[in-house]
């Protein structure tokens, strides 16, 4: 089974609701950042990104939010859906590479 | 449409064996990397390649070494596999050094008993 994901942070979330998961940077000077999908038995997968130009930015179902005071950073999904279960991580881009968060385990239920 | 290929997908080792885990991408991508994931830790940069013809250290490079081969292929290396080695591997490259988002293989699950 999978293994990676144990000890994360979990959002359970009804099927039709809207779903926040967050996420704090640690580096003011960061000007992009991603938010990644990765499903069990796969690597990740980008869902959306935004530059620190912006404070918002939308996708198909899904927002990011940008808060460069506190350094905080949001993904919102609208009507979640159960192929939205997933472990969600926030990446910032330091120089030349991406630095990850620990993630948060999204489990949908009908 | 490949995209980043890993092999091998599983892998046990004894402590003490060398291995090379490899990866290569089909999209023209200039900057490649290598990750590991733990539980609870998410995903940590061991070694990276901005261009072809370098690479740098991680955050966590110790007991790794790395080569581009050539643009298309980046392999990391372990000389002498720990216990503490065990992770998921994964192996990701993007287009610029300036990022615009990374595409993922789909992992290398190592055990070293």
């Amino acid at each position: 089974g999978e293994s990676v994901g144990l000890h994360l942070p979990t959002l359970s979330v009804q099927e039709g609701d809207n779903s926040i998961i967050n996420c704090a940077y640690s580096n003011s000077a960061s000007d992009y950042f991603i938010w990644y999908k990765q499903e069990s038995g796969k690597g990740p997968q980008f869902i959306i990104d935004i530059r620190s130009n912006m404070d918002k930015r939308q996708g198909q179902r899904v927002t990011v939010l940008l808060n460069k005071t506190v350094k905080h950073l949001s993904l919102q999904i609208a009507a979640t859906q159960p192929g939205d279960s997933a472990v969600y991580f926030c990446a910032e881009q330091d120089t030349d590479k991406l630095i990850f968060g620990t993630g948060t385990r999204l489990q949908v239920f009908p | 449409n490949a995209g980043v290929t890993q092999t091998p997908k599983f892998q046990v080792l004894k402590t003490g064996q060398s291995m090379t885990l490899q990866c290569a991408q089909d999209m023209n991508h200039n900057s490649m990397y290598w990750y590991r994931q733990d539980p609870g830790m998410g995903l940590r940069l061991i070694y990276y390649s901005a261009s072809e013809g370098t690479t740098d250290k991680g955050e966590v490079p110790n007991g790794y070494n790395v080569s581009r081969l050539n643009k298309r292929e980046f392999s990391l290396r372990l000389e002498s596999a720990a216990p503490s080695q065990t992770s998921v591997y994964f192996c990701a490259s993007s287009e610029t050094r300036t990022v615009s988002g990374y595409t993922f293989g789909s992992g290398t699950r190592l055990t070293v008993v």
